[in-house]
């Protein structure tokens, strides 16, 4: 299989506490972005990280990737009420084509 | 504002009917794509299209057909031979293929589609 899977699949955080969702997948990426879907609602894009980077930042995002272990993580630091939301990873292969996993629903708490 | 268009947002069929669901892009971009998204699921992809007049099977296009006569539009017709329909079906868009790779996607918001 070519898709990414998520875990957890739901997470329940208190405003202000750190929020940590990963995915794993099976064989060799060009790229592995991460969206967020609000209920109801288009995918929205976060952020993009190749196979040959890392780690990525974004405002209170971060992304790490480990292609020898076939698994990237997603960190939310300090989150809000309004991070609330499902966290998709999608494996990116040649001529941009995608996989989505089955998500991480992310509920933070006021 | 450059973005995509997905309509109608809800959308009945009934038994035996096709329906077409409507995807507009003004964002000048050659790839776009159809998802289907069943309740707690991922995405899996219906068709995509990297170019005008062309266009790939998904790992579920059984039941559905596509077109894109234009760069600006992909509609995902439903036809009669897929059984089970219900679904929330999302339009997507990119650069393109040929020219870049890893290139996020930009979603419409979607069109719920019901059995009458």
């Amino acid at each position: 299989s070519q898709q990414g899977e998520e875990d957890p699949q739901a997470l329940s955080i208190q405003e202000g506490e750190n929020a940590t969702m990963n995915c794993s997948y099976k064989t060799s990426i060009n790229n592995l972005q991460w969206y967020r879907q609000n209920s109801g609602r288009g995918l929205v894009h976060l952020i993009l990280i190749r196979s040959n980077e890392r780690e990525k930042h974004s405002g209170r995002l971060r992304v790490t990737l480990d292609t020898s272990k076939k698994s990237s993580s997603l960190l939310i630091t300090a989150s809000r009420a309004a991070d609330t939301a499902s966290y998709f990873c999608a494996t990116g292969y040649n001529f941009n084509k995608f996989y989505f996993g089955s998500g991480t629903k992310l509920n933070v708490k006021p | 504002d450059g973005g995509i268009t997905q309509s109608p947002k809800y959308l009945f069929r009934k038994e035996g009917q096709n329906v077409t669901l409507s995807c507009e892009q003004n964002l000048n971009h050659d790839a776009m794509y159809w998802y289907r998204q069943d309740p707690g699921q991922g995405l899996r992809l219906i068709y995509y299209s990297q170019i005008v007049n062309d266009f790939q099977k998904g790992d579920i296009a059984e039941g559905y057909s596509v077109s894109r006569e234009k760069k600006e539009s992909f509609p995902l017709t439903v036809t009669s031979a897929q059984k089970n329909p219900t679904a929330f079906y999302l339009c997507a868009s990119s650069i393109g293929a040929h020219r870049q790779v890893n290139q996020p996607q930009h979603f419409g918001d979607g069109t719920r589609l019901s059995i009458l």
